[in-house]
């Protein structure tokens, strides 16, 4: 079965430099959400969409912004990198599976964000 | 303020026996909760979920068990295997449709 996409898998910046990190839901999962993950920490929430428009905000800087596009992929924007962003940026998707709306979230393989 | 709490970072269980992994939360507008397996690399993989109008739900080897009233979950895994060595999350969520809430996992080894 298909997964959740995400890419690169790895991405090295240097401080105050930008990142893009892309992410491509399941089939027919209409809903995206991004996670962040430090260093031995639990996944913490970002930000959310649902048919193209933010459905929920977490404790995501100012300097990062996302959206999703008409195909339904979702792109996180990461301006002036800071050391502290390095961490794994999971995103998940939901939505429809069998003609039958689904609840649970599915996580792609996450992105390594190394920022010297 | 950690919502959900995972007590136990690691646990150590010999093939063939019971695997039990805890979880306490605080906030009681949570009502619907998620176990994810993860091994290093990759992302969180779903095993099994409980709304909290239920106290118990089964998946083949993998059974999660909601007390509310103690605001406690519990996944058991029976028999364990080797395979089953991974970090163990627990989530939470006000509502199916909302962000998940992670506690801070438990790292489960299993020992031939």
């Amino acid at each position: 079965a298909a997964g959740v996409i995400q890419s690169p898998r790895h991405l090295i910046k240097e401080k105050r430099e930008t990142a893009t990190l892309k992410c491509y839901p399941i089939p027919r999962h209409d809903t995206v959400y991004w996670y962040q993950q430090g260093p031995g920490q639990d996944p913490q929430f970002l930000i959310s969409f649902y048919e193209k428009m933010q459905s929920d905000k977490g404790s995501i800087p100012d300097r990062f912004s996302a959206q999703q596009f008409s195909d339904y992929h979702s792109e996180l924007n990461m301006s002036s990198l800071e050391l502290g962003d390095s961490a794994l940026y999971f995103c998940a998707s939901r939505g429809t599976s069998g003609g039958r709306r689904e609840y649970t979230q599915y996580f792609g393989p996450g992105t390594r964000l190394t920022v010297l | 303020d950690q919502q959900v709490k995972q007590n136990s970072p690691s646990l150590s269980v010999q093939e063939g026996r019971i695997s039990i992994l805890n979880c306490d939360y605080t906030n009681s507008m949570f009502d619907y909760f998620l176990w994810y397996k993860k091994y290093p690399a990759e992302g969180p993989t779903f095993l099994i979920s409980i709304s909290s109008i239920k106290d118990k739900n089964e998946d083949g080897r993998f059974t999660v068990f909601l007390n509310k009233s103690a605001k406690h979950l519990s996944l058991h895994i029976v028999p364990s295997q080797p395979g089953d060595s991974a970090v163990y999350f627990c989530a939470a969520s006000v509502s199916k449709a909302q962000k998940l809430v992670f506690g801070q996992g438990t790292r489960l080894t299993i020992n031939p």
